[in-house]
């Protein structure tokens, strides 16, 4: 199958800080890449699609000036949490399609960024 | 909105035994249905995917099948091992380049 990472896998950070993590599909080209969130003992529930080159789009009830989304590449998807707050610790974990290239029709799951915030 | 339910939510099962994870789901309209299992604190392993198509997959153990008419799939997991303890997502695809729609898992412990 196709790889995926997530970077970093672990950050602990300071209330009021920003932190970026990075989903990048590393043998196929990623058209679209999903960010999901899982709090404990939850399923994955999904914040925002992003397509490459355009604006992400969110679901309802996540605030996209909190959490900035950037695909700038067919390879790399940025996810920034603004102004980190305790409620913002959790685990985020990234998906990539790669829409009939190497990635095939399936999505791809990076292995996830466990975010603490203090 | 498709709603996806997991049952059950825990399960316990000593070494060897054969067991069924359900899955079931309100939207038939699916393009495929995905396995997969997650380790605590790790993210997801991909174990099955079922195209629209199909009624079943196989590898190895496990064996997952469809039945979109009663809108239900479950996992097979024969002669169970220490090593298949673990949460198992159920995850469904509405349509090729869309999100998944997850469950809340089947959190799976199996005994020595």
């Amino acid at each position: 199958g196709a790889v995926v990472s997530q970077h970093p896998s672990r950050v602990i950070c300071k209330s009021g800080t920003s932190v970026k993590i990075e989903c990048r599909s590393l043998d196929f080209q990623a058209t679209t890449m999903f960010w999901y969130r899982q709090f404990p003992k939850q399923s994955l529930m999904l914040m925002a699609t992003s397509n490459e080159g355009s604006k992400a789009t969110y679901e309802q009830g996540v605030e996209k000036d909190k959490f900035l989304i950037n695909h700038a590449s067919l390879t790399l998807s940025t996810l920034t949490v603004t102004s980190a707050h305790p409620e913002d610790s959790s685990f985020y974990i990234c998906s990539a399609y790669g829409g009939g290239s190497k990635g095939s029709y399936e999505q791809y799951f990076g292995p996830g960024t466990r975010l603490t915030v203090t | 909105k498709q709603e996806v339910t997991q049952i059950p939510a825990a399960l316990s099962v000593p070494e060897g035994e054969n067991l069924v994870l359900n899955c079931s789901f309100t939207d038939s309209a699916i393009y495929n249905l995905q396995w997969f299992r997650q380790d605590p604190g790790k993210g997801l392993t991909s174990l099955l995917l079922i195209q629209s198509s199909q009624r079943e997959q196989t590898s190895g153990r496990l064996n997952a099948s469809l039945d979109k008419s009663s809108g239900r799939s479950t996992l097979y997991i024969a002669a169970s091992q220490p090593g298949d303890s673990a949460t198992y997502l159920c995850a469904l695809n509405p349509n090729s380049g869309y999100a998944l729609n997850f469950g809340k898992g089947t959190s799976l412990l199996v005994t020595p």
